[in-house]
């Protein structure tokens, strides 16, 4: 079946700055890849997503760009705000196996 | 106001006890799944409903069970053949094969 791996775990960055998070995905077959924000005692809400025939995303300050070629695609959160500290998970969706697959997310705090 | 609606937000569990935990939506979705988050890790598919009165097993399905006799309410019943019930549950909807799912606020089950 399909694996995602995301890194890193933790990300701590300074207000401000960026952050990037990377992901990988074992099968080819996946088309169809979101990305979700968790806070604290919620469940996870989309932010943003990507299909296999477009190769960037943006919505103000988050991109989400994806290499089908490699089996990669990340997450960029620009000009970092507190309220930005949450997981973040990426997953990937393969239309035969009619679920998603999530990476083990990624826990970022910015800090003031 | 659409969206899904988890009940209860925490629930305790005796020892040999069945729980049962409510996932309602009213986003007319096809299809719907209950995730299991364990502290500090990714989502865990259980069981996943793609029409009214059909469920597949997911990747942890075992100590668990579930019913689809509506199209807006997909419940889970936590049984005591779980060993190890203690965990975050989340219910997810979703309209089409590759469209976002959507979460409720998910319910926190815990061994009294």
């Amino acid at each position: 079946g399909e694996n995602v791996e995301q890194h890193p775990s933790t990300l701590s960055v300074q207000e401000g700055d960026s952050a990037v998070i990377k992901c990988t995905y074992s099968d080819s077959a996946s088309n169809y890849f979101p990305w979700y924000k968790q806070e604290l005692g919620k469940g996870p809400q989309l932010i943003i997503d990507i299909r296999s025939n477009v190769g960037e995303k943006k919505d103000q300050r988050i991109a989400v760009t994806l290499n089908k070629t490699a089996k990669h695609f990340s997450l960029h959160i620009t000009e970092t705000q507190p309220e930005d500290s949450a997981v973040y998970f990426c997953a990937a969706f393969k239309a035969a196996g009619n679920k998603l697959t999530f990476g083990g997310g990624t826990r970022v705090l910015v800090k003031p | 106001d659409g969206g899904i609606t988890q009940s209860p937000k925490y629930l305790f569990r005796k020892e040999g006890q069945n729980v049962t935990l409510s996932c309602e939506q009213n986003l007319n979705h096809d299809a719907m799944y209950w995730y299991r988050q364990d502290p500090g890790q990714g989502l865990r598919l259980i069981y996943y409903s793609q029409i009214v009165n059909d469920f597949q097993k997911g990747d942890i399905a075992e100590g668990y069970s579930v019913s689809r006799e509506k199209k807006e309410s997909f419940p889970l019943t936590v049984t005591s053949a779980q060993k190890n019930p203690t965990a975050f549950y989340l219910c997810a909807s979703r309209i089409q094969k590759d469209q976002p799912q959507h979460f409720g606020d998910g319910t926190r089950l815990s061994i009294l």
